[in-house]
C-alpha cells in the first residue's frame, strides 16, 4: 500500500527566511512525486512533480524538491519565503500506471511578518 | 493554461435532501475524473475515479448509493450527495486528467476550486 507522511503540521517562518516542508513516503514501486499548494477555500495546485531524472526538481514560484530514494523523502524548499506563501501544503505520490494519488496530511505554513 | 471548474463553489441543504456537484473541464477533455473529500485541517480522501462513458469506481468504505457519481461525457462529471446529512458536509474537490497518449499518474492532473457543502 501506498502512504505518505508530512511529520509538520504547523509551521511558522518569518518572511524571508528558508522553508523546508518534510515528506516521507511507502511504495512498493518507482514512486512519481508530487507537491501541491491550497489556499484557504480552494483546490489544489500543483508545484512541482518527480518522476525521473534528476533528484532536484524545480517548481513554481521559487521553490524545489529533491528526491532523497534511500531516505523515502521528498522534502520542499525554498530559500525565502513571501507572505503570499501561507498556505496548506499537501505532498502526495502515484506510480507509473496508477492513476490515483495517495496525499499526504498536508502541513499548514504560517508567514510571520 | 487547463481549467477546471467546479459549481456550486458553497451550497446550503437541508438534511435528507439530494445535492449536485458539477465538474466541467473547460478547454480539456477528461477521461478520467477524481472525486475527493476533505474534512477540516485534514487531507484529500479519494472517493471515487470516473472514467467518461464507465461506472465510477469507489473507494472501500465510500457508498455508492448515497453519492452517485455519472461522466457522461468528457468535460463533465457529477457528484449527487443523495438524502445529505450533516455528517455528510463536508469540502468536496473533483481533479480532471486530460486525454494524453500516455495514461496514468504522470499526465498532468488539474483540480477545480471546491464545493462547501453544509447540511442543516
Amino acid at each position: 500500500a501506498q502512504s505518505v507522511t508530512q511529520p509538520d503540521i504547523h509551521i511558522t517562518v518569518s518572511e524571508g527566511a528558508s522553508l523546508e516542508l518534510r515528506c516521507n513516503y511507502s511504495y512498493g514501486a518507482t514512486p512519481y512525486l508530487f507537491w501541491y499548494v491550497q489556499s484557504p477555500g480552494q483546490g489544489l495546485q500543483l508545484l512541482l512533480k518527480y518522476f525521473s531524472g534528476d533528484t532536484l526538481v524545480q517548481g513554481i514560484k521559487g521553490f524545489e524538491a529533491e528526491f532523497k530514494r534511500s531516505q523515502s523523502s521528498f522534502n520542499l524548499r525554498k530559500p525565502s519565503v513571501h507572505w503570499s506563501d501561507a498556505a496548506e501544503y499537501f505532498c502526495a505520490v502515484g506510480g507509473f500506471g496508477n492513476e490515483k494519488l495517495t496525499f499526504g496530511t498536508g502541513t499548514r505554513l504560517t508567514i510571520i511578518p | 493554461g487547463a481549467v477546471v471548474s467546479q459549481h456550486p463553489s458553497w451550497v446550503i441543504c437541508k438534511s435528507g435532501t439530494s445535492v449536485k456537484i458539477e465538474c466541467r473541464s473547460l478547454d480539456f477533455q477528461a477521461t478520467t475524473m477524481f472525486w475527493y473529500r476533505q474534512f477540516p485541517k485534514q487531507s484529500l480522501m479519494l472517493m471515487a475515479t470516473s472514467n467518461e462513458g464507465s461506472k465510477a469506481t469507489y473507494e472501500q468504505g465510500v457508498e455508492k448509493d448515497k453519492f452517485l457519481i455519472n461522466h457522461a461525457s468528457l468535460t463533465l462529471s457529477t457528484l449527487t450527495v443523495t438524502s445529505a446529512h450533516p455528517e455528510d458536509s463536508s469540502f468536496y474537490i473533483c481533479s480532471a486528467r486530460g486525454l494524453h497518449l500516455d495514461r496514468g499518474v504522470n499526465s498532468p492532473l488539474h483540480f477545480g476550486n471546491g464545493t462547501r457543502l453544509t447540511v442543516t
